[in-house]
Order: structure tokens, then C-alpha cells, then sequence
């Protein structure tokens, strides 16, 4: 099994600001198969980021995903309101498993 | 608009059984690959069960294996999950989910707003 481990766990900021958000693997992520959900309160979790770095239909370009093997990083420019939320990291292979999310918080 | 609305959660004891119902609507169910997802309170998301879209092929968390079951009803756009021998580490959120994007199985881009499960004497 893929463990994944997401850090920060908790990352506070201001709307405006940039986010880094990091996803590390236990062994290889296979042809990049990694994904970003966002789970807003409240709301089911939506599908941002997939093959590490293509948005899905719909998704803002102030996300953007990079990273291959086993270090994956998920970014989102210019902070808006409803960009605060918890982000999971998810490899999407034979035997899928997600990380343990990062929240990011209103500062 | 793609809908996915579970139902069936509840209090059950350890060694129980229950049945998640999955009503799905706005897409074409009977082409999707579908999945049952839950979480756990302060846990992340885990991944339980997965059919094809004809249900030919069915695949499940080592956790589960041999004591839930996931069938679906192409006739009546719904997918289930039979969960028997229950135990409290079950306890969590399920969700039901659509998978295919991009044609990847486990990918998920439609998510039900999930049914509590409870397992608790």
C-alpha cells in the first residue's frame, strides 16, 4: 500500500496570499497518478488536480499541481475566500489511498 | 447535473449488518465505474469497494474483503453495499462516488454527500 503523507497539517493564511501544499509518497507514485481534492465544509470533495499537474473540467488556474515520483506539491495563487478548505492528496493506482489532508485556515 | 444521494446509515451494534443504498442521476450510470469511499471522524478518506460499470469486475480494501459486498442496479441507476459483521472501526462517513475520469477507474470526479455508519453496542 502507497502511504501518502500531506504536511503542513494546518496551514494558516491571508486571502491574497499563496499556498504550497505538500504530498509525499511511500515508493513511486506510478505515471504520475496523483491527484488534489478540495473538501470545502459542509460539501462533498471535488476533484482539482489529476496526473499531478492537469486541472480537471472547470478548475481555476490559480491551482496548479507539480511533482513526479514521490513528491508532489499543490499550489493556489492569490488565496480567495472559498479557496479555504481541506486539501487531500490522492495516488489513483491499482490500490488507491489519499493522505491525510491539509486545512488551510483564515489566518 | 450529476446526483448521487446515499441512504441506509444508521446505529447498528458489533456484528451487525446494514445496507447503503446510492441513487444516482444526470449521468449515464450504466457506463460508470462506481465506488464507495468513507471517512472516519478526524481520519482521512479511505477507499472500501469498487464495481464496473456491468459488474463484472469488483475489487475491495483487504479491510472489508469478505465481509461487505457492492452490487449495483444498472435498471434502477443505484448502487449498494452490503456491510455484515460489522465493527467499530467501521464507524466512519460513506460516500458513494463516481470513477472513470479520464479513464481511470479510481478516479473520482462526482461524490454523494455520504450516510453516517455507526458501530457501537
Amino acid at each position: 500500500e502507497i502511504v501518502l503523507t500531506q504536511s503542513p497539517g494546518t496551514l494558516s493564511m491571508s486571502p491574497g496570499e499563496r499556498a504550497t501544499l505538500s504530498c509525499r509518497a511511500s515508493q513511486t507514485v506510478s505515471s504520475s497518478q496523483l491527484a488534489w481534492y478540495q473538501r470545502r465544509p459542509g460539501q462533498a470533495p471535488r476533484l482539482l488536480i489529476f496526473g499531478a499537474s492537469s486541472r480537471a473540467a472547470g478548475i481555476p488556474d490559480r491551482f496548479s499541481g507539480s511533482g513526479s515520483g514521490t513528491d508532489f506539491t499543490l499550489n493556489i495563487t492569490r488565496l480567495e475566500p472559498e479557496d479555504f478548505a481541506v486539501y487531500y492528496c490522492q495516488q489513483y493506482g491499482s490500490s488507491p489511498t489519499f493522505g491525510g489532508g491539509t486545512k488551510v485556515e483564515v489566518k | 447535473e450529476v446526483q448521487l444521494v446515499e441512504s441506509g446509515g444508521g446505529l447498528v451494534q458489533p456484528g451487525g449488518s446494514l445496507r447503503l443504498s446510492c441513487a444516482a442521476s444526470g449521468f449515464p450510470f450504466s457506463g460508470s465505474w462506481m465506488s464507495w469511499v468513507r471517512q472516519a471522524t478526524g481520519k482521512g478518506l479511505e477507499w472500501v469497494a469498487n464495481i464496473k460499470y456491468d459488474g463484472t469486475e469488483i475489487y475491495y480494501v483487504d479491510s472489508v474483503e469478505g465481509r461487505f459486498t457492492i452490487s449495483r442496479d444498472n435498471g434502477k441507476n443505484s448502487l449498494y453495499l452490503q456491510m455484515n459483521s460489522l465493527r467499530a472501526e467501521d464507524t466512519a462517513v460513506y460516500y458513494c462516488v463516481r470513477g472513470g475520469y479520464s479513464h481511470y477507474v479510481f478516479l473520482f470526479d462526482s461524490w454523494g454527500q455520504g450516510t453516517l455508519v455507526t458501530v457501537s453496542s
